[in-house]
């Protein structure tokens, strides 16, 4: 139980566009979620917390304007990374808290070229 | 702010052979968690620490929790090449609302 999909699993987008990284829990309800950024041999750091139905709550230092995240559903987070740049290329993981602890995606590997 | 403070940052052991790391932080922590990531996966779950002194294991994997709560270690038993990943000490912020992760020890094992 308590496993949390994420896709796409990768993805290559120009710099300027916009990317959508979906995070799903498929067994239980997720009323927070979360989302990490880790940078090559370096470690997870927290992005955002989402809450189903209100704001999410961002990092110091992390922009909001430029990663929208849209938690409308108990089983559906959403990160957007909007006017992406290469800087913006890292792997990005989403994590559900459930009854017994928390979980973690299989991430999301973005380039942006 | 809250830290967790990994060592060593990386291992290069023979299969069959032991191992340990830790953690350590200036702050205390109520719960420590020990979590694997292999290349290109998001972490895994291996053991969960609530109690101080407490001396958890998992198969092959002992970790206890420190007394004074500011310290966790793992080991590793009789190591195998599929132990080869990145192991992350992960606890509560301080507000209790998520997780946040050591800079992680790198296990690579040669057979």
């Amino acid at each position: 139980g308590a496993v949390v999909s994420q896709h796409p699993s990768w993805v290559i987008c120009k710099s300027g566009t916009s990317v959508k990284i979906e995070c799903r829990s498929l067994d239980f309800q997720a009323t927070t979620m979360f989302w990490y950024r880790q940078f090559p041999k370096q470690s997870l750091m927290l992005m955002a917390t989402s809450n189903e139905g209100s704001k999410a709550t961002y990092e110091q230092g992390v922009e909001k304007d430029k990663f929208l995240i849209n938690h409308a559903s108990l089983t559906l987070s959403t990160l957007t990374v909007t006017s992406a740049h290469p800087e913006d290329s890292s792997f990005y993981i989403c994590s559900a808290r459930w009854n017994y602890g928390y979980t973690f995606g299989s991430g999301t590997r973005l380039t942006v070229v | 702010g809250q830290q967790l403070n990994q060592s060593p940052q990386s291992m290069f052991i023979q299969e069959g052979e032991d191992v340990s790391m830790n953690c350590t932080s200036s702050s205390i922590f109520n719960t420590w968690l020990w979590y694997k990531q292999d290349p290109g996966e998001g972490p895994v779950l291996l053991i969960a620490l609530y109690k101080a002194g407490e001396l958890t294991s998992n198969g092959r994997l002992t970790a206890q929790f420190g007394i004074t709560r500011k310290d966790s270690f793992l080991n590793i038993s009789a190591s195998i090449p599929s132990d080869v990943g990145i192991y992350f000490c992960v606890g509560p912020n301080q507000a209790g609302t998520a997780l946040i992760f050591g800079k992680g020890t790198t296990l690579s094992v040669s057979s």
